[in-house]
């Protein structure tokens, strides 16, 4: 079956840092998604990208899907106390509409 | 106005009861999912609705039912309650599809005693 890894598991950091997360799958995907969970909250979604390649920036946020089309990364650059919480990575085929799992997450800790 | 909204926020029950979940969107979005988010905060689809007919139901138990009377309501309703189906529990719907984005309900925490 398919494999999604997603890494690290969890940062510990201080503010002011930069990060970095993964996603790689063992499937070819068309759409890359990531999310973000605060506590006790459902996750947001905040960046979407369509196509093997792209870059794209929200605010501080970087991503990038892979053009190998099996992996993304996102990165959080100078990093505050806000950016405390865990990130998920979720791959989709838009042509399917196939929803599947989320990556394991990645959850973020910020010292100020 | 809450675009996904679930209720109740919290669900503490005794092994053996039968309880409901209800969910509710005014995005007007076509598809609904419900997903269970574990002690270790996996996120696992359950069920996916797309204007009222099913079409994902992941390897879950049977005592777990879905319920769509409307695409803007997806309701779980599960039997039998074991100590095992404590997690949370998050609604969420996409339009039209999960590339697109969803957007997830604040999530019902569910105890079983």
């Amino acid at each position: 079956g398919q494999q999604l890894n997603q890494s690290p598991q969890s940062m510990f950091i201080q503010e002011g840092e930069d990060v970095s997360m993964n996603c790689t799958s063992s499937s070819i995907f068309n759409t890359w998604l990531w999310y973000k969970q605060d506590p006790g909250e459902g996750p947001v979604l905040l960046i979407a990208l369509y196509k093997a390649g792209e870059l794209t920036s929200n605010g501080r946020l970087t991503a990038q899907f892979g053009i190998t089309r099996k992996d993304s990364f996102l990165n959080i650059s100078a990093s505050i106390p806000s950016d405390v919480g865990i990130y998920f990575c979720h791959p989709s085929d838009s042509n399917s509409g196939y929803a599947l799992n989320f990556g394991k997450g990645t959850s973020l800790l910020v010292t100020p | 106005d809450t675009a996904v909204s679930q209720t109740p926020k919290y669900l503490v029950t005794q092994m053996g009861n039968d309880k409901s979940i209800k969910c509710e969107q005014n995005l007007g979005h076509d598809t609904m999912y419900w997903y269970k988010q574990d002690s270790k905060k996996f996120l696992k689809i359950m069920f996916s609705y797309n204007n009222k007919e099913l079409i994902i139901n992941e390897t879950v138990p049977n005592r777990f039912s879905p319920k769509s009377p409307d695409k803007a309501h997806l309701n779980l309703h599960i039997n039998s309650l074991e100590l095992g189906d404590s997690a949370v529990y998050f609604c969420a719907s996409s339009h039209p599809a999960p590339a697109y984005g969803y957007t997830f309900g604040s999530g019902t925490r569910l105890t079983v005693v």
